[in-house]
């Protein structure tokens, strides 16, 4: 039972690289979320999907676009990386509550 | 956005010590959730609260989510080596069904 599965664990890009962060996750949930973590700053929501064919802006969406391709995958694109996107973005789904997350992507962004 | 105010930001203990810690919010919650979170992973579920004074306990670990709606506390008692890692308290109003809102994390290190 994988539950929540981000690819990739690691990557480096240079500024201005477009990168495409993908999760899956095999519980059937309804919802999905994209969180970034930095050092200090905790969980801050990027986007989520309540349902498939839905999507909304958290706290932080300016950079990013997601796409829900259907009801297990929630995909996180950066058109154009800036530094200020060097972080470990998680990935998590639910029905209801609460949240269950992925391990996370490491991205370093020069 | 809005953010819970959960203390304290880090602790270091000795092995076999009990360990406290809390979240407090501005607005009345209907949720609250505690995570775990070890180096290298992402966050995994510890204790879930959704009524008003409400005991849970997992293990050593043990939660209630306040009187007030407005607060919650997490109790790890004779605390091990394992226990290291940052502790995440979450909330989710009334006002929206969907987004949790996230303390800044505990810090816990345990001295064997």
């Amino acid at each position: 039972n994988a539950g929540v599965t981000q690819t990739p664990k690691f990557q480096v890009l240079k500024t201005g690289q477009s990168m495409t962060l993908q999760c899956a996750q095999d519980m059937n949930h309804n919802s999905m979320y994209w969180y970034r973590q930095d050092p200090g700053m905790g969980l801050r929501l990027i986007y989520y999907s309540a349902s498939e064919g839905t999507t909304d802006k958290g706290e932080v969406p300016n950079g990013y676009n997601v796409s829900r391709l259907n009801k297990r995958e929630f995909s996180l694109r950066l058109e154009s990386a800036a530094p200020s996107q060097t972080s470990v973005y998680f990935c998590a789904s639910s029905d209801d509550q609460p949240q269950h997350f992925g391990d996370g992507t490491r991205l370093s962004i020069l | 956005g809005q953010q819970l105010n959960q203390s304290p930001q880090s602790m270091f203990i000795q092995e076999g010590e009990d360990v406290s810690m809390n979240c407090t919010s501005s607005s009345i919650f209907n949720t609250w959730l505690w995570y775990k979170q070890d180096p290298g992973e992402g966050p995994v579920l510890l204790i879930a609260l959704y009524k008003a004074g409400e005991l849970t306990s997992n293990g050593r670990l043990t939660a209630q989510f306040g009187i007030t709606r407005k607060d919650s506390f997490l109790n790890i008692s004779a605390s091990i080596p394992s226990d290291v890692g940052i502790y995440f308290c979450a909330g989710r109003n009334a006002g929206n069904n969907r987004k949790l809102i996230w303390g800044l994390g505990t810090s816990l290190a345990v001295n064997p």
